[in-house]
């Protein structure tokens, strides 16, 4: 079973430039997150989707980021323009719906390592 | 207070040594509880999860949950150096949005 891909793997951009980051879930998870991670910290949620559907998009910065996750399926996370701040790894992982309607494991990508100058 | 503490440790026990990895949560209606492991460089992997009270042991793995206390460990029984990572403890909490949130993250060093 193949598992979560994300590309790129680095990028380095200059502020105030747009980038974007993709992912593709494992095939049949519903989930679909972004998280943030900084060095030494815990990753941070960004925005979870239940297929199409962003349910909790509480915590993305949404004057400068935005997602989407069309047909349910693969999902593009976008930053425009990018800040100083903004780098760090951005994570996306996927999770497959329990018996009970809900999601407990979650599967990680490798990453995308953002550096913004 | 945050919502998951850890220890940020690094946390360093000898080779055959327990490591007790400790986490504590603010969230009393907090049901579900996990361990993931995060090696340098690389993403989080799961590598434990409790949703009852007591201890579920896998493996070398022992996870001990106290829901009273709020408070669950994790157990790393003949530690080896191959243990050395980050481990980061997850919390979900019971919301309409049924969320999890991450610890900062322990680090465990296991010396030789």
């Amino acid at each position: 079973e193949a598992g979560v891909v994300q590309s790129p793997r680095y990028k380095i951009i200059e502020k105030k430039q747009p980038v974007a980051f993709w992912c593709n879930p494992i095939s049949g998870h519903n989930t679909l997150y972004w998280y943030l991670q900084n060095l030494g910290q815990g990753p941070e949620l960004l925005i979870r989707y239940e297929n199409e559907e962003a349910v909790d998009d509480s915590q993305l910065p949404k004057d400068r980021f935005s997602a989407e996750r069309l047909k349910g399926v693969d999902s593009t996370l976008k930053i425009q323009p990018a800040e100083l701040g903004d780098s760090a790894v951005y994570l996306c992982a996927s999770s497959p719906r329990t018996s009970g309607g809900s999601y407990n494991e979650q599967f990680f990508g490798p990453g995308t390592r953002l550096t913004v100058l | 207070q945050k919502e998951v503490e850890q220890n940020s440790g690094p946390l360093s026990v000898p080779e055959g040594a327990i490591a007790s990895l400790n986490c504590t949560y603010s969230d009393r209606v907090s049901q579900s509880f996990f361990w993931y492991r995060q090696y340098s460089g690389k993403s989080p992997e799961l590598i434990m999860s409790i949703y009852s009270n007591g201890d579920k042991e896998d493996g070398r793995f022992t996870a001990q949950l106290n829901k009273a206390s709020q408070y669950v460990s994790l157990l790393i029984r003949d530690s080896q150096p191959s243990d050395s990572a980050t481990y980061l403890c997850a919390v979900k909490r019971k919301t309409s949005y049924d969320k999890v949130i991450f610890g900062p993250g322990t680090s465990l060093s296991v010396i030789p």
